[in-house]
């Protein structure tokens, strides 16, 4: 069975400084792996996706994550925090053949001025 | 072009109500998913078509819940005498097969009095 673990539920940063957002898969297939964000009474929307091309997958606003086979990890990470990232974060799996996404608990993203 | 769209938006009914919710896929699309996100339960898959092949109903919580898709396009997510329990919001997405990638609607915020 596939599923995520999401390490936290908050994580708080001040703008301008680093981000990371921890992941740990588990799968018997080689997985498809996503980062969703939330917005405040928003929709999901697609940040990035892993399917097994070059393990270093770069999204949109700036966040890229890592595929790590050894460790089972897929964290999100972004250099430098701007307010408006101040979100809710999903880490999904998919499952093979149906595509049915299996989503973490969530990380929400606080970020200070 | 025009993304999934989902009414309505809010719904408020009382206990033992039954409710319709609507999902507008994006054009072309034929797999279409229905999820539920509640404070309880976290993000949850519930139903899946694909083109015209029977649902995967594998995720809906009791049989008072069901889904119809008319044409490969459109559907409809049914709650019967619906519960306090079923207080959520409801998300649809939609994809081409195989591609890995669901594009989600606003989702409807389904609140049982």
């Amino acid at each position: 069975a596939q599923s995520v673990t999401q390490l936290d539920s908050h994580v708080s940063v001040s703008e301008g400084t680093p981000v990371l957002l921890r992941c740990n898969y588990s799968s018997s297939y080689s997985p498809s792996l996503f980062w969703y964000v939330q917005h405040p009474n928003k929709g999901l929307q697609l940040l990035l996706k892993y399917t097994s091309a070059a393990t270093l997958v770069k999204g949109i606003n700036g966040f890229e994550a890592e595929f790590k086979k050894s460790e089972t990890s897929f964290h999100l990470t972004k250099p430098s925090a701007h307010m408006s990232d101040a979100a809710e974060y999903f880490c999904v799996v998919s499952e093979p053949n149906t595509d049915k996404l299996i989503f973490g608990t969530g990380t929400r993203l606080q970020v200070f001025p | 072009g025009a993304g999934v769209s989902q009414s309505p938006s809010n719904k408020v009914t009382e206990k033992g109500k039954d409710v319709e919710l609507r999902c507008d896929p994006i054009s072309g699309h034929t797999a279409l998913y229905w999820y539920r996100q509640s404070l309880g339960q976290g993000l949850e898959f519930l139903i899946y078509f694909q083109g015209n092949s029977a649902p995967d109903k594998s995720g809906l919580p009791s049989d008072r819940f069901s889904a119809e898709r008319t044409g490969g396009s459109v559907s409809t997510l049914t709650i019967q005498r619906t519960q306090q329990e079923d207080s959520a919001v409801y998300l649809c997405a939609s994809s081409y097969p195989g591609a890995g990638t669901q594009y989600f609607g606003p989702g409807t915020r389904l609140t049982v009095l």
